[in-house]
């Protein structure tokens, strides 16, 4: 099976703060990798997959990046909206997701 | 408008299966790519997939949960439907459906639903 690491767990940032959130495969995953958020009570939210493709109707103040085992998900400029929690997925090989970031104010 | 929506009990006991029905509109479990996974969230807990079935019937199942997991579909219903037998409190969790899209794995979700299992 392969595993996703995320980091850090929580993350404490203000508005209009840039955010980075790392993700760390168990074995290279090419860009089979997607990024979530997800609010209390709520569905997770499709952001980013293949890596740094951006979902249409997200904010262009998102992005991804990396390949292999290693990845990034930046929010250039936080908002209020996205204190929320967020996960990494891969889908290369079955689909696992990382523990998950909450990013807190 | 794509949505999707789980049903299903919001209670079952230990030792019980659990069958989850999830009936989505927008699209068409026929087209070629398209996939409907599950996937479960214990309260506080992170994300976990069980299963996904494909637009060619194909199935994949979570390796550490195969031996409980049955998924099928009804295209002419746009229905998939999990199973999962012998529930334990362990497994008391939301369980979400969600579309998946080829290259981008799951681009809608439905609401979820709280199974919770216990005597």
């Amino acid at each position: 099976d392969i595993q996703m690491t995320q980091s850090p767990s929580t993350l404490s940032a203000s508005v209009g703060d840039r955010v980075a959130i790392a993700c760390r495969a168990s074995q290279s995953i090419s860009t089979w990798l997607a990024w979530y958020q997800q609010k209390p009570g709520k569905a997770p939210k499709l952001l980013i997959y293949k890596a740094s493709s951006l979902e249409s109707g997200v904010p262009s103040r998102f992005s991804g990046s990396g390949s292999g085992t290693e990845f990034t998900l930046t929010i250039s400029s936080l908002q209020p909206d996205d204190f929320a929690t967020y996960y990494c997925q891969q889908y290369s090989s079955y689909w696992t997701f990382g523990q998950g970031t909450k990013v807190e104010i | 408008q794509i949505t999707l929506k789980e049903s299903g009990p919001t209670l079952v006991k230990p030792t019980q299966t659990l069958t989850l029905t999830c009936t989505f509109s927008g699209f068409s479990l026929s087209t070629s790519g398209v996939g409907v996974g599950w996937i479960r969230q214990p309260p506080g807990k992170a994300l976990e997939c069980l299963a996904l079935i494909y637009w060619d019937d194909d199935k994949s199942y979570s390796p550490s949960l195969k031996h409980r997991l049955t998924i099928t579909k009804d295209t002419s219903k746009n229905q998939v439907v999990l199973t999962v037998t012998n529930m334990d409190p362990v497994d008391t969790a939301t369980y979400f459906c969600a579309r998946r899209r080829f290259g981008a794995s799951f681009d809608y979700w439905g609401q979820g639903t709280l199974v919770t299992v216990s005597s």
